[in-house]
């Protein structure tokens, strides 16, 4: 079945860094654009960034622009967040999420997401 | 920036009445808006898309709708597993940024 499964989340101090991932099945990863979304604890959704089904272009929130890094290796069905330079404010829950259209605009819904993976950034 | 403002924050509804919920953008999202569906512990779940088009797999029973900038989802019969947090979210606008409301608690009158 279609899944996307994330990993990589721990507990972190400010300035450090820390690398997700996301490991794709049961579809073309290689076809859809794909997306971070977090979710502080006990708040709404914010998303984080988007990779074109290609890699060729990304896109992040002002929020997170110049520290955090999106990638996806298509030979390895995984997409990537990097983020460095963390801050208090980064702890969250991240899901990785795939666009409902393949070959997408970016005008788009997500239609699947992973379980997300819980990122504690704290001294 | 668009905003996207959800009403009320809270509703309370009955199980088998219908529910209504509301999503204003603070500018033109043309039908680029979606509503997903959230329980604790668990990821948003795609319900509606285009503002009005179910998702593959949603009942029947739940329906989007577009008023220029004002849309809104409509539960028509609600059964126990529904009650949860809704967001509607907009994905119109470029460079793409794709922004949340704030979400509506659902609860169990």
């Amino acid at each position: 079945q279609v899944q996307l499964v994330e990993s990589g989340g721990g507990v972190v101090q400010p300035g450090r860094s820390l690398r997700l991932s996301c490991a794709a099945s049961g579809f073309t990863f290689s076809s859809f654009a794909m997306h971070w979304v977090r979710q502080a604890p006990g708040k709404g959704l914010e998303w984080v960034a988007v990779i074109s089904y290609d890699g060729s272009s990304e896109y992040y929130a002002d929020s997170v622009k110049g520290r955090f890094t999106i990638s996806r290796d298509s030979s390895k069905s995984s997409l990537y967040l990097q983020m460095n330079s963390l801050r208090v404010e980064d702890t969250a829950v991240y899901y990785c999420a795939k666009d409902y259209h393949d070959y997408g605009d970016y005008n788009d819904a997500f239609d699947i997401w992973g379980q997300g993976t819980l990122v504690t950034v704290s001294s | 920036e668009i905003v996207m403002t959800q009403s009320p924050a809270t509703l309370s509804v009955s199980p088998g009445e219908r529910a209504t919920l509301s999503c204003r953008a603070s500018q033109s999202v043309g039908s680029n808006l979606a509503w997903y569906q959230q329980k604790p512990g668990q990821a948003p779940r795609l319900l509606i898309y285009g503002a009005s088009t179910r998702a593959t797999g949603i009942p029947a029973r739940f329906s989007g709708s577009r008023s220029g900038t004002d849309f809104t989802l409509t539960i028509s019969s609600l059964q126990s597993e529904d009650f949860a947090v809704y967001y509607c979210q907009q994905y119109s606008n470029w460079p793409p940024t794709y922004t949340f409301g704030q979400g509506t608690k659902l609860e169990i009158k």
